[in-house]
């Protein structure tokens, strides 16, 4: 069975810039949430999709967007890079099939460094 | 506003000592209490979770507990291993509604040869 998985592992931008981060769910697992995991502190929600859908949404402003394939697999989009959206950006998958998350299985990040 | 706050931001035991990880939640909506794992340089992994139906839940070498009255929340890591240094997260989730995971800050735990 394949874990989550995420890329690129590293990224560094300037201020302005658009990112795109992927992630592939794990096997048999049909939602995937996103959350952004700043230096020294714990992950904060972004989102959350099933089915191809936004299932939820956290704090954050809407130059934060995503995306979900057929296959399950998810991209997230940040548009007009901040200094701040530095971060470690994690993915994570669970077969809950939208219904509140159950366990939800981590990737290894993207750490995104803005200059 | 909903939060997890934990009491130790750093913890130093002896190898094969327990170690106990304390957290406070504060939504009492919350039913489902993850607690993860992470290593330098990679995603959270999962070590034990709770439910609200439960008090304890125990794993291989480790042992939640969960007090709902207070809404505070343990991990006890039995005879550590330097392999056990890492920082914990405790997350809350109302999986019967929302769909997020919150965590706190973090413990950062050191196993001392």
């Amino acid at each position: 069975e394949t874990g989550v998985t995420q890329s690129p592992t590293h990224l560094i931008k300037t201020r302005g810039q658009q990112v795109t981060l992927r992630c592939s769910s794990q096997s048999g697992h049909n939602t995937v949430s996103w959350y952004q995991q700043a230096l020294g502190q714990g992950p904060q929600f972004i989102f959350q999709y099933y089915r191809e859908e936004e299932n939820g949404r956290g704090n954050f402003p809407p130059r934060f967007s995503g995306l979900q394939f057929p296959n399950y697999s998810s991209e997230l989009n940040v548009n007009a890079l901040e200094l701040d959206d530095s971060a470690l950006y994690l993915c994570a998958s669970s077969p809950a099939g939208g219904q509140g998350g159950d366990t939800q299985y981590f990737g290894p990040g993207t750490r995104l460094t803005v200059l | 506003g909903e939060s997890v706050g934990l009491h130790l931001p750093t913890l130093s035991v002896q190898e094969g000592d327990s170690a106990v990880i304390k957290c406070t939640y504060s939504d009492s909506a919350s039913n489902y209490f993850p607690w993860y794992k992470q290593e330098l340089g990679k995603g959270p992994q999962l070590i034990i979770d709770i439910r609200s139906n439960m008090d304890k839940r125990q794993g291989q070498r480790v042992t939640v507990l969960l007090n709902k009255t207070v809404k505070h929340l343990s991990l006890q890591i039995a005879a550590t291993q330097p392999g056990d240094s890492a920082v914990y997260f405790c997350a809350e989730a109302d999986i019967s509604g929302t769909y997020k995971y919150i965590f706190g800050t973090g413990t950062r735990l050191k196993v001392l040869a």
